[in-house]
């Protein structure tokens, strides 16, 4: 297993829609876990982190799966401006410090 | 600062030319990172740098790439006689001490080697 796998996409969905993206990782050690939102031609800003089993915040939830070795993230209610990149980020198993980010899922809102 | 500072925010430059890339991370951030990311893909981990550590270079693709964090603040990025291959946007990234609590980004310098 890669150590950050996720459906590249993309999701196009209508405003108001419910979507949610997956993603896979190969160090089971990971403590926490991020995901990322990258517009285009822009850097990558911190979303969510996910400590425990989940984390929620307003319309986005994201939630954890140890024994299965996945995370989501769960977008309620899109809107235009949740169009973007969103990436998938966990601890290096090689590394104290290091974070492998996923090659990200695309997602496009759609009036 | 109030966030990480990176300069240029475009070069271009020739080919065989030696390129400096800064980083200025956030006040107290102990830990520093470099990426790059070139057209359409993801991110591409470089060096890290924590505190007075040795950096992890594990990612530096070869020989010409080096970095050096200077009274553990300001970060510069080093690519001797570049290549085509190394165009891509190079980010940087600062943390309070370790991943744990996320990266925050610096807007990246876009490199551009003709």
């Amino acid at each position: 297993r890669k150590e950050v796998e996720q459906d590249p996409g993309p999701f196009n969905v209508p405003e108001g829609a419910t979507v949610a993206f997956n993603c896979t990782y190969s160090n089971s050690a990971s403590q926490s876990f991020f995901w990322y939102r990258q517009d285009c031609r822009k850097e990558p800003k911190l979303l969510m982190s996910v400590y425990s089993s989940g984390n929620e915040d307003g319309r986005f939830t994201a939630q954890l799966n140890r024994a299965s070795q996945y995370i989501s993230l769960l977008i309620r209610d899109s809107k235009l401006s949740d169009s973007a990149t969103y990436l998938c980020v966990v601890p290096y198993g090689g590394s104290q410090g290091n974070l492998i980010f996923g090659k990200g899922t695309k997602l496009s809102v759609k009036p | 600062g109030a966030g990480v500072s990176q300069s240029p925010s475009n070069k271009v430059t020739e080919k065989g030319k030696d390129v400096e890339l800064r980083c200025d991370p956030i006040s107290g951030h102990t830990a520093l990172y470099w990426y790059r990311q070139s057209l359409g893909q993801g991110l591409e981990f470089l060096i890290y740098f924590q505190g007075n550590s040795a950096p992890d270079k594990s990612g530096l693709p070869s020989d010409r790439f080096s970095a050096e964090r200077t009274g553990g603040s300001v970060s510069t990025l080093t690519i001797q006689r570049t290549q085509q291959e190394d165009s891509a946007v190079y980010l940087c990234a600062s943390s309070e001490d370790s991943y744990f609590y996320g990266y925050t980004f610096g807007s990246g310098t876009r490199l551009t080697v003709v």
